[in-house]
C-alpha cells in the first residue's frame, strides 16, 4: 500500500526555533505539497515541488521554505517559529495526470 | 485564480439517511478535476471521489454519487444509507487539468455529523 509518513504527529516548539517537518513518500512520486490546515480556512497551500531541487511557492509562503534534495522527501522548514504558525501541517504526494493526492496523516504543531 | 466554496460549515444527518453536501468553484479553464476528500477524527486525508470535467456522467463509489453541473460550476457529493463511520470533515477540491504541475485548490469544509 502506498504511504506518505510524516516524521511527527505533535511537536511543540518554542517562538525563535528553527523547526523541520519532515515527509517522506515510498511511491516514487514527482510531485510534492505541503498543506496548512486551520479550522474554518481548510488547506492552504505553503510550497510544493514537481522535482528534486525544484520548488513552488504557494499561497502563503511567507515565514517558510523547503528543501528536497532527494526524490522521495520534501521538508518544510520554519526559519524562526512564530505563535501564528501553531497549526496542522499536512504533506501530500502525487504522480502525474488526474490522479488525487496521498495525504500523511498531518503534525500538529504548536509554538509556544 | 480559482477558488472553491462549500457554503455549509456543518451538516447532520441520521443514521442510514441520505445527505448532499454542496460545493461550487470558479474557474475560466475548461479542463479540470474535482475531488471530495474526507478527513475524519483520525486526521487522515481519504479520496472519495473524482470527476474529470470532460465527463458528462456523474461518477459513483458505492454509497458516494456527486452531482456535476459543469454550467453552474457546481460539484454536490451525496452520501446514501449515511453510516457513524461517515462522520468526518468533508473537503472539495480542484485541480486544473493539462499538466502534471498543478495544485488542488480546496474550499473550507463541510463538518458531517451522523446521529444514531
Amino acid at each position: 500500500d502506498v504511504k506518505v509518513t510524516q516524521s511527527s504527529r505533535y511537536l511543540v516548539k518554542r517562538t525563535g526555533e528553527k523547526v523541520f517537518l519532515e515527509c517522506v513518500q515510498d511511491m516514487d512520486h514527482e510531485n510534492m505539497f505541503w498543506y496548512r490546515q486551520d479550522p474554518g480556512l481548510g488547506l492552504r497551500l505553503i510550497y510544493f515541488s514537481y522535482d528534486v531541487k525544484m520548488k513552488e511557492k504557494g499561497d502563503i509562503p511567507e515565514g517558510y521554505s523547503v528543501s528536497r534534495e532527494k526524490k522521495e522527501r520534501f521538508s518544510l522548514i520554519l526559519e524562526s517559529a512564530s505563535t501564528n504558525q501553531t497549526s496542522m501541517y499536512l504533506c501530500a504526494s502525487r504522480t502525474g495526470g488526474g490522479s488525487g493526492y496521498t495525504f500523511g496523516s498531518g503534525t500538529r504543531l504548536t509554538v509556544v | 485564480a480559482q477558488t472553491v466554496t462549500q457554503s455549509q460549515p456543518e451538516m447532520s444527518v441520521q443514521e442510514a439517511e441520505t445527505v448532499t453536501l454542496s460545493c461550487t468553484y470558479d474557474t475560466s479553464e475548461s479542463d479540470y478535476y474535482l475531488f471530495w476528500y474526507k478527513q475524519p477524527p483520525s486526521r487522515q486525508m481519504i479520496l472519495v471521489i473524482r470527476q474529470e470535467a470532460y465527463k458528462q456522467q456523474n461518477a459513483t463509489e458505492n454509497r458516494f454519487s456527486v452531482n456535476f453541473q459543469k454550467a453552474a460550476k457546481s460539484f454536490s457529493l451525496k452520501i446514501s444509507d449515511s453510516q457513524l463511520g461517515d462522520a468526518a470533515m468533508y473537503f472539495c477540491a480542484y485541480r486544473k487539468g493539462g499538466g502534471s504541475n498543478y495544485k488542488l485548490t480546496f474550499g473550507k469544509g463541510t463538518l458531517l455529523t451522523v446521529n444514531p
